[in-house]
């Protein structure tokens, strides 16, 4: 299997722009998390969806932000517009639907706006 | 909100020599997630914990929980480079939220 997959690996964009990132999560897996990481706030939760349905965005930062799950196979997270503190390392992960919720981490897309 | 503190937050050891980071909630735990993330990639599941006082092993490196599922250590015997990165605790609670620790960085030097 080839893992959780995300693109773009690093984006760059300028203030105010729309970005988009995407994740691809292992077949089979039923549950996706995208977290933010930055050196000040480490690791954070932002949505988690089961079985494409949203469960929980409390972790959401704005309105700015919006995540999409359409389909088993493919999730979005999309910033608009952008600002310069979006800057941070994104990651997608996805889970089995079993008990002990070990989670498989994508590589991660290093977003930095200017 | 709930918070898991690691300590400590950045260790530099020597090679061969033993290690512990700790991982302590104000609050008792569901489950308790032990990963390691390198520079620049994504997290790596190492292991899981869940019951009070289980101990779990994997090469070198050893999770226990304690008997209150409120803390969690993890310990490398005889550290190689090889280990070096981030270490993060997970948890979740029984609303099923998951949330990270604060990460201790470890270097071992050659």
């Amino acid at each position: 299997d080839a893992g959780v997959i995300q693109s773009p690996r690093h984006e760059v964009t300028e203030m105010g722009q729309e970005v988009t990132l995407r994740c691809k999560p292992i077949s089979g897996h039923n549950s996706l998390f995208w977290y933010r990481q930055t050196m000040m706030r480490g690791l954070e939760l932002l949505i988690y969806f089961n079985n494409n349905v949203p469960i929980d965005d409390s972790g959401m930062p704005e309105d700015r932000f919006s995540a999409k799950m359409p389909n088993a196979s493919f999730s979005t997270l999309k910033i608009q517009p952008s600002e310069p503190r979006d800057s941070a390392v994104y990651f997608c992960a996805s889970s089995l639907p079993s008990g002990n919720n070990e989670q498989f981490f994508g590589p991660g897309t290093r977003l930095t706006v200017l | 909100s709930q918070e898991l503190e690691q300590s400590p937050q950045s260790l530099i050891v020597q090679e061969g020599k033993n290690l512990t980071i700790n991982c302590t909630s104000s609050k008792t735990l569901y489950g308790l997630y032990w990963y390691k993330q390198k520079y620049g990639e994504g997290l790596i599941f190492l292991m899981m914990l869940q019951k009070g006082g289980e101990e779990k092993s994997h090469e070198k490196i050893t999770a226990k929980l304690d008997e209150k599922k409120q803390q969690s250590s993890l310990h490398i015997t005889a550290s190689q480079p090889s280990h070096a990165g981030i270490y993060l605790c997970g948890a979740d609670n029984t609303g099923n939220q998951f949330y990270f620790g604060t990460g201790t960085s470890l270097t071992v030097i050659p």
